[in-house]
């Protein structure tokens, strides 16, 4: 089975643009989570969608957002880019039993610098 | 809120030596899920084990152990027979068992395998 890919892995933009990053789950896999990892603040949930909607949500502003399709593919959006938005950001998917019994699966990351 | 503690920044051990990661929570959920996730050089995330807080039994895979101490709100990681492919950073997650997929990360531990 393939895991789970990102696209793309590297990005560079500068501040006050946007961008949108893209995350295929694994198949079967219905849940995906976003997470950014930086070295200040270590690695911080951002919003995790399932059946195309939005489930939970970290503490980081609206300019952060995201959105799910019916393949489960999700992409994720940050708009009016600041220098502290640089970071790796991870998405992680999961298939989401109604137990709760899952385990998520990361993708490689999208490594994104802010100029 | 839950938080997760790594109160080792960075250790460093011989090759074929053991070495115990420390970890630490805080949550008054009775129910949920502790992980321990590996992040080598290459920035993947990679799952090491996993441990369902109602199960007694400790979780092992292959070198990998934890001891999962409930009511200290412990669980540590003892990696035996350490290998040159171990080095990397070490992140121990926190997950309610309901609903929400977020993990809540500790800050990582550095580990580095010496020849």
């Amino acid at each position: 089975k393939a895991g789970v890919t990102q696209t793309p892995r590297y990005l560079i933009k500068t501040r006050g643009q946007q961008v949108t990053l893209s995350c295929s789950p694994i198949s079967g896999h219905r849940s995906v989570s976003w997470y950014q990892q930086t070295p200040g603040q270590g690695l911080q949930f951002l919003f995790e969608y399932f059946s195309e909607t939005q489930r939970n949500k970290g503490n980081f502003p609206g300019r952060f957002s995201g959105r799910q399709f019916s393949n489960s593919r999700s992409e994720m959006n940050v708009s009016t880019l600041e220098l502290g938005d640089s970071a790796l950001y991870l998405c992680a998917s999961s298939f989401r039993t109604s137990g709760g019994a899952d385990t998520q699966y990361f993708g490689p990351g999208t490594r994104l610098t802010v100029l | 809120a839950q938080t997760v503690t790594q109160s080792q920044p960075e250790m460093s051990v011989q090759e074929a030596e053991t070495v115990t990661l420390s970890c630490t929570y805080d949550t008054s959920e009775s129910n949920y899920y502790l992980f321990w996730y590996k992040q080598p050089p290459s920035r993947q995330m990679i799952l090491v084990i996993r441990q369902e807080a109602y199960k007694q039994q400790n979780a092992t895979e292959n070198r990998f152990s934890v001891n999962f101490q409930k009511a200290a709100k412990s669980f540590s990681l003892k990696i035996s027979d350490s290998q040159l492919g171990d080095t990397a950073m070490y992140f121990c997650a926190f997950r309610r068992a309901q609903g929400a997929q977020k993990l809540v990360f500790g800050q990582g531990t550095r580990l580095t395998i010496n020849p």
